[in-house]
């Protein structure tokens, strides 16, 4: 199992282009989640998806969209990137949204110019 | 709402001497708690947790944490540190039923000197 990939590791982006930040796992887990880490701030979620066909907003939603394309895949939007948005951005699942565990990607790193 | 305080951005220490990271939540309702374990340029992993029963919980690296539901605390402890326990940790709670919401502290950063 390969668990939860992300793609791509590294992009470089300028301000006002866009960008699809791609997720799947093969833990069959129900539910998935976006959050960016930036210094100091620990993580923040940006959306969630508790089950295929839902998503809901978290903490930080502005600036992004969200597709849960299947049960496997959980993709996050940048439409017009802006420097705020250099971070580094995770994503997780679960086997459900109270099942507590969460496993993550190994993240990427944006960088917007 | 949750929040969660983790005063200590870094803690330095020598190998084989015992730490403690410090980790305080706010809440108004029941929660669950979390240590999750960061090392360099990967995700998070579950180190440990507390959902209900004993208030002391340990993982299979040697570390244990102890849920004060009095103080509203969860600090993780390791006797004797190991090179290798060098990471960055984080605290994280969430409610134990309705809307789902999953709070993360900003982490300490724990360095382990040779």
């Amino acid at each position: 199992n390969a668990g939860v990939t992300q793609t791509p590791k590294f992009q470089v982006l300028k301000t006002g282009q866009s960008m699809t930040l791609q997720c799947a796992q093969d833990m069959n887990h129900n539910s998935m989640y976006w959050y960016r880490q930036d210094p100091g701030m620990g993580l923040r979620l940006i959306y969630y998806s508790a089950s295929e066909g839902t998503t809901d907003k978290g903490e930080v939603p502005n600036g992004y969209n969200v597709s849960r394309l299947n049960k496997r895949e959980f993709s996050l939007r940048l439409e017009s990137a802006a420097p705020s948005q250099t971070s580094v951005y995770f994503c997780a699942s679960s086997v459900a949204v109270l099942s507590y565990e969460q496993y993550f990607g190994p993240g990427t790193r944006l960088t917007v110019t | 709402a949750q929040s969660v305080t983790q005063l200590d951005s870094q803690v330095p220490v020598f190998e084989e001497a015992p730490v403690e990271l410090r980790c305080n939540y706010s809440s108004s309702v029941s929660v669950y708690l979390f240590w999750y374990v960061q090392y360099p340029n990967q995700g998070l992993q579950l180190l440990l947790k507390y959902l209900s029963g004993s208030t002391l919980v340990e993982s299979i690296n040697g570390f244990e944490a102890e849920f004060n539901k009095s103080q509203t605390s969860f600090h993780l402890r390791k006797p004797s540190v190991h090179i290798s326990d060098t990471a960055e940790y984080f605290c994280a709670v969430t409610r134990t039923s309705g809307t789902y919401k999953y709070i993360f502290g900003t982490g300490t950063r724990l360095k382990v000197l040779a």
